[in-house]
């Protein structure tokens, strides 16, 4: 079956570490987001990516940092300079950036990140 | 600018009974609207989808949502709760002028309650 994995469920860290969260699909979409989630909060949006090698900034981009290396892996790093790293971390997918309508979203199941 | 406000961070229904969760929205343009579910611990599975077609839209699980312009509303309903609809419901707004999946708003969800 296709879909999205994210991998750890879980992920403990100490403060000033960087981390990485891995995220894979095998659903032949090009386009690939990283959301972070907090409670009552929403999603927001951290970066996303359209095309291999090609990745943009959301509205949380600030103290992570992306890589599009290849189709179907797009990890996320949490960087020592994000102020606030414990969070729900969701990767998502859509065949491309075009219509939202056309292309929707497709979730993994996220990565719950606490940093101590 | 766009907005998505849902009204209810907490619904509680007994099972049987209808469900309405309220969302209204704004944008400067002709929207796109979704609803997302999201079971604890997992990712946001979608719901339903309305951009100008036909204003009532039918979803998957029996669920449905009226676009209203007049009211700026995208309320979800469900004739008859059932104990599986317990989840966190996320209602997005997409404006055209993007399109994509960078340019959703998400709001910040509402809590589905089921009573036995």
């Amino acid at each position: 079956d296709g879909g999205i994995t994210q991998s750890p469920k879980y992920l403990f860290r100490k403060e000033g570490q960087n981390v990485t969260l891995s995220c894979e699909q095998n659903l032949n979409h090009d386009a690939m987001y990283w959301y972070r989630q907090d409670p009552g909060q929403g999603l927001r949006l951290i970066y996303y990516s359209q095309i291999v090698n090609d990745f943009q900034k959301g509205d949380i981009a600030e103290g992570y940092s992306v890589s599009r290396e290849k189709k179907e892996s797009f990890p996320l790093t949490v960087t020592s300079a994000q102020k606030n790293p414990t969070a729900f971390y969701l990767c998502a997918s859509s065949i491309d950036l075009g219509s939202s309508y056309n292309s929707p979203l497709y979730f993994g199941n996220g990565t719950r990140l606490t940093v101590t | 600018a766009q907005s998505v406000t849902q009204l209810d961070s907490h619904v509680s229904v007994s099972e049987g009974t209808p469900v309405l969760l309220r969302c209204n929205y704004s944008s400067s343009y002709s929207p796109s609207l979704f609803w997302y579910v999201q079971h604890p611990n997992k990712g946001l599975q979608l719901l339903l989808k309305y951009t100008s077609a036909a204003t009532l839209v039918k979803g998957i699980n029996g669920f449905e949502a009226e676009f209203k312009k007049s009211e700026t509303s995208f309320h979800l309903t469900k004739p008859s709760a059932h104990m599986s609809d317990a989840a966190e419901y996320f209602c997005v707004v997409s404006d055209s002028s993007g399109g994509g999946a960078d340019g959703l708003t998400f709001g910040k969800g509402t809590h589905l309650i089921i009573q036995p």
